[in-house]
């Protein structure tokens, strides 16, 4: 199946810096990737996602890059801000009706 | 947007007893429901699948007799973990998904369950 894995799992930035997310993926076939943003004891909420078709997305100060032939995709931060502290997890899935496997999370501290 | 309701958010039971947790999709329909388990400080880790009027599948390692999911109707899905023991004591999160497609996932806000 399946195998997500996410560095670093923790990370820690100045407020104003850039933070910077990777993933990697084992299945081939998968073709929808989504990162989730999650406070402690809350669900997990969609920040941003691609889909293979596409190599970059981007919204407001969150981007997200797609290397389908590397299999692995990161999340970029720009001017972090304390509220961007929590924890960032990766996911992919493949197919409809196919589950969502998430990386292992990254803990994210941004210091005022 | 879409909506799944989830309750309880939290659960404290004794050892031994079993606890139903449910989640709702407000409004829209929930053809797979998929059901997480998070310990603290770890990831998101997949129970099992299940679509509405069929059988759920279960990944390697959870007791599909100890944890029992059903998906009777496209709106409601259920898991109950029976005979509780405190290793069971976890965040339990659900996430619908709608038609056939993987857009989107929709998450429950999530059981935190205490068995003491």
């Amino acid at each position: 199946g399946e195998n997500v894995e996410q560095h670093p799992s923790t990370l820690s930035v100045q407020e104003g810096d850039s933070a910077v997310i990777k993933c990697t993926y084992s299945d081939s076939a998968s073709n929808y990737f989504p990162w989730y943003k999650q406070e402690l004891g809350k669900r997990p909420q969609l920040i941003i996602d691609i889909r293979s078709n596409v190599g970059e997305k981007k919204d407001q100060r969150i981007a997200v890059t797609l290397n389908k032939t590397a299999k692995h995709f990161s999340l970029h931060i720009t001017e972090t801000q304390p509220e961007d502290s929590a924890v960032y997890f990766c996911a992919a899935s493949k197919a409809a009706g196919n589950k969502l496997t998430f990386g292992g999370g990254t803990r994210v501290l941004v210091k005022p | 947007g879409a909506v799944v309701s989830q309750h309880p958010s939290w659960v404290i039971c004794k050892s031994g007893t079993s606890v139903k947790i449910e989640c709702r999709s407000l409004d829209f329909q929930a053809t797979t429901m998929f059901w997480y388990r998070q310990f603290p400080k770890q990831s998101l880790m997949l129970m099992a699948t299940s679509n509405e009027g069929s059988k759920a599948t279960y990944e390697q390692g959870v007791e599909k007799d100890k944890f029992l999911i059903n998906h009777a109707s496209l709106t409601l899905s259920t898991l109950t973990v029976t005979s509780a023991h405190p290793e069971d004591s976890s965040f339990y999160i659900c996430s619908a998904q709608r038609g056939l497609s993987n857009y989107g996932y929709t998450f429950g806000s999530g059981t935190r369950l205490t068995v003491v």
